[in-house]
């Protein structure tokens, strides 16, 4: 049912290093959002987008940022990876009514050595 | 404070069988609430979404209930199968902004026995 991919599944990689998460939808969404979960704990906003050249830092502070130059494209960079930011990162978009439901890529899980 | 609690944490139970996982919540004013279900290593699937004029809806063998008044939901699952093991989350949303913030449960985590 949900077109949303991302890339990669996981990720395994050393401190310092710059990564980037892919995420694409092909919902034609404009609202799209990042979300960080650890295991057995619920899921936190960290980055969020209206649409195309909007993006805004959701509830949990990161060190990561995002961008939104098309609208079925919603990456997220690292610049210098820790170990701190070992997690699994989970993608999401909806349309714009208030009542949509959240569709959810497979989430990348991130392992920083 | 707004917050969204679930229990039980976890639950096993045998295949066939039924069961009721709860969420109370204290988020304020009050949009909708959603149930999902998140396999291991998964991004979770939407299961229901209700508003406040709604006290019940199903989805297959799930069933959710709302009760507005008291800030309850259930979900009830019925003849369970082993492919219903995973973390059901419970998700309400406000009206404070026109995003409608989410608030996240940690989760119920189901394992199905045969």
């Amino acid at each position: 049912e949900a077109d949303i991919y991302q890339t990669p599944r996981y990720l395994v990689i050393g401190t310092g290093k710059k990564i980037t998460l892919e995420c694409s939808q092909t919902m034609g969404h404009d609202k799209m959002y990042w979300y960080q979960q650890d295991p057995g704990m619920e899921l936190h906003l960290i980055h969020y987008s209206y649409g195309v050249n909007s993006t805004e830092k959701g509830d949990l502070s990161s060190e990561s940022t995002v961008s939104r130059i098309r609208t079925e494209h919603f990456p997220l960079t690292l610049e210098s990876a820790r170990p701190s930011h070992t997690s699994q990162y989970l993608c999401a978009s909806s349309g714009d009514r208030p009542n949509e439901k959240l569709f959810f890529g497979s989430g990348t899980q991130l392992s920083v050595l | 404070k707004n917050q969204v609690e679930q229990s039980p944490q976890s639950l096993i139970i045998l295949e066939g069988k039924n069961c009721t996982l709860q969420c109370n919540y204290t988020v304020s004013p009050f949009s909708n609430l959603r149930w999902y279900k998140q396999d291991t290593g998964r991004g979770p699937v939407s299961l229901t979404i209700m508003t406040f004029s709604e006290n019940t809806k199903s989805n297959g063998r799930y069933t959710a209930t709302l009760d507005a008044d008291t800030k309850q939901s259930s979900l009830h699952i019925t003849a369970s199968q082993l492919s219903d093991s995973a973390s059901y989350i419970c998700v309400v949303s406000d009206r404070g902004s026109t995003l409608g913030r989410l608030y996240f449960g940690r989760g119920t985590q189901l394992t199905v026995w045969p």
